[in-house]
């Protein structure tokens, strides 16, 4: 199985700031990699898809990049409605798996 | 616009068999794509269940596969999953979710979850 790695767990930042969340697969996985933003009490949002394309309707301070092993997801400037638990999950095996988690926290 | 939504038992009695429905709107589970569940236990992250194509081949979570089935029934549009011998670890949200293949850059196809139920929350207790 793949097993996928993120990191940090949790982060705390301030509107405005950039952040970035990374992603690492225990084997290549090309560039299918894929990130959601979840809520609580709501059900995960896809907002990059192929490691760096942004899914309709997604604003555009969300980027991806990376292939291979290592993945990146930027925010480019915080805002109050990004503050959400961010998963990355792999596409390249037919057993789909997800990495643990990180927390985005107001500062 | 496709749309899910779960439904079973909220409740279910420890060593019995957990089993939920997904109803599929706006689009046909006949499609050309993935059928799959999602579950989260309380205050934890994402563990993908497995997942059920258009003509019924399945791919199963290998910590899971051997109290899972899961199945189609084109007549209602709607996939089920089934897990038997259910424990306590088993409390979770239970999301089912589509698994399409998107037109990336390059012109390669990719693989994503991109429409969600909202969730069943089932308890294991007694």
């Amino acid at each position: 199985d793949i097993q996928m790695t993120q990191s940090p767990s949790s982060l705390s930042a301030s509107v405005g700031d950039r952040v970035s969340i990374t992603c690492r697969a225990s084997q290549s996985i090309r560039s299918y990699l894929n990130w959601y933003q979840q809520k609580p009490g709501k059900a995960p949002k896809l907002l990059i898809y192929d490691a760096s394309s942004l899914q309709s309707g997604v604003p555009s301070r969300f980027s991806g990049s990376g292939s291979g092993t290592d993945f990146t997801l930027t925010i480019s400037s915080l805002q109050p409605e990004d503050f959400a638990t961010y998963y990355c999950q792999q596409s390249y095996s037919a057993l789909r798996g997800f990495g643990q988690g990180t927390r985005l926290e107001i500062k | 616009q496709v749309q899910l939504q779960e439904s079973g038992p909220g409740l279910v009695r420890p060593s019995g068999t957990l089993s939920l429905t997904c109803a599929v709107s706006g689009g046909s589970i006949s499609s050309n794509n993935w059928w799959s569940w999602v579950r989260q236990p309380p205050g934890k992250g994402l563990e993908w269940i497995g997942e059920i194509n258009h003509s019924g081949i399945t791919n199963y979570n290998p910590t899971l596969k051997s109290r899972l089935t899961m199945s189609l029934d084109k007549s209602k549009n709607q996939f089920s999953l089934k897990l038997s011998s259910v424990t306590a670890a088993d409390t979770a949200v239970y999301y089912c979710a589509r698994d399409i293949s998107i037109l990336a850059t390059m012109g390669s196809l990719s693989d994503a979850f991109d429409v969600w139920g909202q969730g069943k929350m089932v308890s294991v207790s007694s």
